[in-house]
């Protein structure tokens, strides 16, 4: 079945850098990569999302590539604030297996 | 404004005994999953619903089921809750997958958080 693969599991950066945070899929009929980012205790957000039919979105600070050759998309937040601190999780869907399958997410601290 | 809301927010429960969650949703949606989600790791989906087509994963426990009345309102049931069973219990929901911009995002709910004594 379809695996999703999130590197690296915690980033540390400094504010007012970017973080970047890689995942890859194995099922080549997916065609839908949402990106989630879950603040402690709370649910998990959709923050951007990306459809198999495009390489690149972006929503002000944050933007998501696709590589559907490699099978890789990753998550860019630029110019990180305190505020961006969370755990981030990638998602896969439309595979075969027809859900949303998970990255096992990344813990983003963006110290000030 | 809420979309999807999940009762009780916090629920503690002794070990054996058993326990409802509840999740409602004013989306409309066709599906409705429920996902366990304990401490530092992704949510894991335990079965979702297609309209009221049950759709359960390999490997949910027996011990888990879910009940669907009507499209706004899903249930997860815990027959005889464990202490493994302490976890995040997140409920979302999604439009049937058609043709169209929308399909396939899933919002979650706040989430019950289940204490197991």
């Amino acid at each position: 079945g379809e695996n999703v693969e999130q590197h690296p599991s915690t980033l540390s950066v400094q504010e007012g850098d970017s973080a970047v945070i890689k995942c890859t899929y194995s099922d080549s009929a997916s065609n839908y990569f949402p990106w989630y980012k879950q603040e402690l205790g709370k649910r998990p957000q959709l923050i951007i999302d990306i459809r198999s039919n495009v390489g690149e979105k972006k929503d002000q600070r944050i933007a998501v590539t696709l590589n559907k050759t490699a099978k890789h998309f990753s998550l860019h937040i630029t110019e990180t604030q305190p505020e961006d601190s969370a755990v981030y999780f990638c998602a896969s869907h439309g595979g075969s297996q027809g859900n949303l399958i998970f990255g096992k997410g990344t813990k983003l601290s963006v110290k000030p | 404004d809420a979309m999807v809301i999940q009762n009780p927010r916090y629920q503690v429960t002794q070990f054996g005994k058993p326990v409802t969650l509840s999740c409602s949703q004013t989306l409309n949606h066709n599906v409705m999953y429920w996902y366990q989600q304990k401490s530092s790791q992704a949510p894991k989906l335990l079965f979702h619903y297609y309209d009221k087509d049950f759709n359960n994963e390999a490997d949910t426990p027996d011990n888990f089921q879910s009940r669907r009345p009507n499209t706004s309102f899903c249930f997860l049931d815990i027959r005889s809750p464990g202490l493994g069973d302490a976890a995040m219990y997140l409920c979302a929901t999604s439009r049937l997958r058609t043709s169209g911009t929308e399909r396939d995002t899933q919002y979650f709910g706040p989430g019950t958080r289940l204490t197991v004594l």
